[in-house]
């Protein structure tokens, strides 16, 4: 199984800030044919169902605002939101897809306002 | 755009059978485009992918769950379904259907909005 870690556990920033949010993969999730990573990302808010946030590592869903931006290649990503707005208070996960139909989530990172 | 609702019994008991039904609308759930799959998340826990299907009926098992678990779909109702035998209160979780429309599976578009079951006596 590819395990996902992401860092930190938990995240206070103040609002206008920019929060990063860590996610690493125990193997790469780079495929080399397509050059394409095989990362996506999530947002969960109590109560709710995970709303997709971005996939292929940077490519936003539809609708969602610009401040949410993915990085990062092969073992190595960071979701960003350049400037935290109060609705941005969730839970984050990474998940790779690369071993489907087996996908894994990263344990989650919570993101609250300083 | 793909709606999705579990229903099913919120209370089992241990070493009994979890049964659950994913509805779909506002698409057929044996069009070649779609992907399904269930994924559990226990109280104050992360995501825990739990198997995926495919219109065809190709099923693939969380393999720490495969020797209880059963995933099928139900054309005629439009409808997938999961059942998790032997269970205990570690399966306490909320359980989430979700879909995706692409040429193979990846991440999940659509989401329902989840059920507790709880595995209690």
């Amino acid at each position: 199984d590819i395990v996902m870690t992401q860092s930190p556990d938990s995240l206070a920033v103040s609002l206008g800030e920019r929060a990063t949010i860590n996610c690493k993969s125990s193997q790469s999730v780079l495929y080399n044919s397509n050059n394409e990573n095989y990362l996506a990302w999530y947002q969960q808010k109590p109560g709710q169902p995970p709303k997709l946030l971005m996939y292929w590592a940077s490519t936003r869903e539809s609708g969602v605002p610009d401040r949410f931006s993915g990085s990062g290649s092969g073992t190595d990503f960071t979701l960003t939101i350049s400037s935290l707005q109060a609705e941005d208070v969730a839970v984050y996960y990474c998940q790779q897809y690369y071993s489907i139909p087996s996908i894994t989530f990263g344990q989650g990172t919570r993101l609250e306002i300083k | 755009q793909l709606q999705l609702q579990e229903s099913g019994p919120g209370l089992v008991k241990p070493s009994e059978t979890l049964s659950l039904t994913c509805t779909v609308s506002g698409g057929s759930i044996s069009s070649s485009s779609y992907y399904w799959g269930w994924i559990r998340q226990p109280p104050g826990k992360g995501l825990e992918w739990i198997g995926s299907i495919h219109h065809g009926g190709s099923t693939y098992y969380n393999p720490s769950l495969k020797s209880r678990l059963t995933i099928s779909v139900d054309t005629s109702k439009n409808q997938f379904s999961l059942k998790l035998s032997s269970v205990t209160a570690a399966d306490t979780a909320v359980y989430y259907c979700a879909g995706r429309e692409g040429y193979t599976y990846g991440w999940y578009d659509y989401w329902g909005q989840g059920t507790l079951v709880t595995v209690s006596s």
